[in-house]
């Protein structure tokens, strides 16, 4: 399978815990989103990248929520002292800007679960 | 600011029936629209993409029409299949920004 790959597909955390999610996008594209999706909404943008660039970070993105693309290839979303309200499907995406083609591929996602 | 919503959260046809699914967009800047399927459990999958240079592109079974007089972007499902049930969303996006999302329809195909 070549498509984006998310890990782990589930977690559940204790309150107040820290935990790191993994995003290995499509091989060759150069952007990468993290999405937020709650229950009977759409995803909601959290960040880009373009390679290791971080270039957009929503307001949704608290100090306790950093990212990371250390050379441009997989990332990294950790959530530290997680509460409840982060409870959610955390979507990973990748595209290849060009001017022909934009369509961005999500992941599966990983379902966290903070009780 | 920049949104994008849908006109009706569910919608219900019968197998077969072509489906018509619309969203209206509020950012007239944007240049590049997306429809995404969902499943349960599921990330979002890539259905079709229109530019804002156009305003109709074609599918397998579905097409995509782009009004920007009225900021209106539609999804036709042709001959819709119980396969086809699950939630969609358009989404936009602006020259340098990140895909921007509705609430989604959700559409049911009964047999």
């Amino acid at each position: 399978d070549t498509g984006v790959s998310q890990d782990p597909r589930h977690k559940i955390t204790k309150r107040g815990q820290n935990v790191t999610f993994r995003c290995d996008p499509i091989s060759e594209h150069n952007r990468l989103y993290w999405y937020r999706q709650t229950l009977g909404q759409g995803p909601e943008f959290l960040t880009y990248f373009q390679n290791e660039a971080q270039l957009e970070k929503s307001r949704l993105l608290s100090d306790r929520f950093s990212a990371e693309r250390p050379k441009g290839s997989f990332s990294t979303l950790e959530i530290q002292r997680t509460e409840q309200g982060d409870s959610a499907m955390y979507l990973c995406a990748s595209s290849k800007e060009s001017r022909a083609r934009t369509e961005a591929f999500f992941g599966q996602g990983t379902r966290l679960t903070v009780v | 600011g920049e949104s994008v919503g849908l006109h009706l959260p569910t919608l219900s046809v019968q197998e077969g029936d072509n489906s018509i699914i619309n969203c209206a967009y509020s950012n007239s800047a944007s240049d590049y629209f997306i429809w995404y399927k969902q499943e349960s459990g599921k990330g979002p999958q890539f259905i079709i993409d229109i530019r804002s240079n156009m305003d109709k592109r074609q599918g397998q079974r579905v097409t995509v029409l782009l009004n920007k007089t009225v900021k209106h972007l539609s999804l036709q499902i042709a001959a819709t299949q119980p396969g086809d049930s699950a939630v969609y969303f358009c989404a936009e996006r602006g020259a340098g920004t990140a895909l921007i999302f509705g609430k989604g329809t959700t559409l049911s195909v009964s047999s």
